[in-house]
């Protein structure tokens, strides 16, 4: 199975900061990864596609880059809707694995 | 817009049984693969099981695997997440998902709003 460790498990900010996110694929996985954000008793929302492709109607203060076994997940500026915890998963090969999420909240 | 509506969830006693069910409305249903998901009280998520756009191909991970079966019914729009011998760790938000393929694993473009499981004695 591939493994994806994401870092870090949780993180402090302000509105206005820049946050990154990082995960870290066991094995290359191409840009087979996506990214996931998900508030409190909500079901999650896909952010980025294909590792850096925004999916449809998510604001463009959000990026992805990496390809093989190192992403990364930008907020170029956080906003007060962005305080969430985020999720990497791969899909390159079955069992399709999520990372550990990464908790985004207010310093 | 595109809809995905669990149901089926509630309290059941370990070793039982329970199905969940996805209706699905505003896509093409037949075109697209689909997957359950979970997650656990607290905890991150988990990739349940997959079945592609004509059910030919189903995927599990070894933590359901043998216990769990997803079908579709491409008339109804809907699709099913069988549970067997329901175990506490299974005690989880089941989420549907539609994957934006018919074949293969491409992700989770959108996802319904979960139905809870807890089992208990």
């Amino acid at each position: 199975d591939i493994q994806m460790t994401q870092s870090p498990s949780s993180l402090s900010a302000s509105v206005g900061d820049r946050v990154t996110i990082t995960c870290r694929a066991s094995q290359g996985i191409r840009d087979d990864l996506g990214w996931y954000q998900q508030k409190p008793g909500k079901a999650p929302q896909r952010l980025i596609y294909a590792a850096s492709s925004l999916h449809s109607g998510v604001p463009s203060r959000f990026s992805g880059s990496g390809s093989g076994t190192e992403f990364t997940l930008t907020i170029s500026s956080l906003q007060p809707e962005d305080f969430a915890t985020y999720y990497c998963l791969q899909h390159n090969s079955y069992p399709l694995t999520f990372g550990g999420g990464t908790k985004v909240e207010t310093k | 817009q595109v809809q995905l509506v669990e149901s089926g969830g509630g309290v059941v006693q370990p070793g039982r049984s329970l199905r969940l069910s996805c209706a699905a409305s505003g896509f093409t249903f037949r075109g697209y693969g689909l997957h359950w998901v979970r997650q656990a009280p607290g905890k991150g998520l988990e990739w349940v099981a997959a079945i592609w756009y004509d059910g030919t191909n189903k995927y599990y991970p070894d933590s359901v695997k043998g216990r769990f079966t997803i079908s579709r019914d491409n008339s109804k729009n809907t699709l099913y997440l069988q549970m067997n011998s329901l175990r506490a760790e299974d005690t989880a938000v089941y989420y549907c998902a539609r994957d934006p393929r018919a074949s293969g694993w491409w992700g989770f473009d959108y996802w319904g709003q979960g139905t809870l499981v807890t089992v208990s004695s």
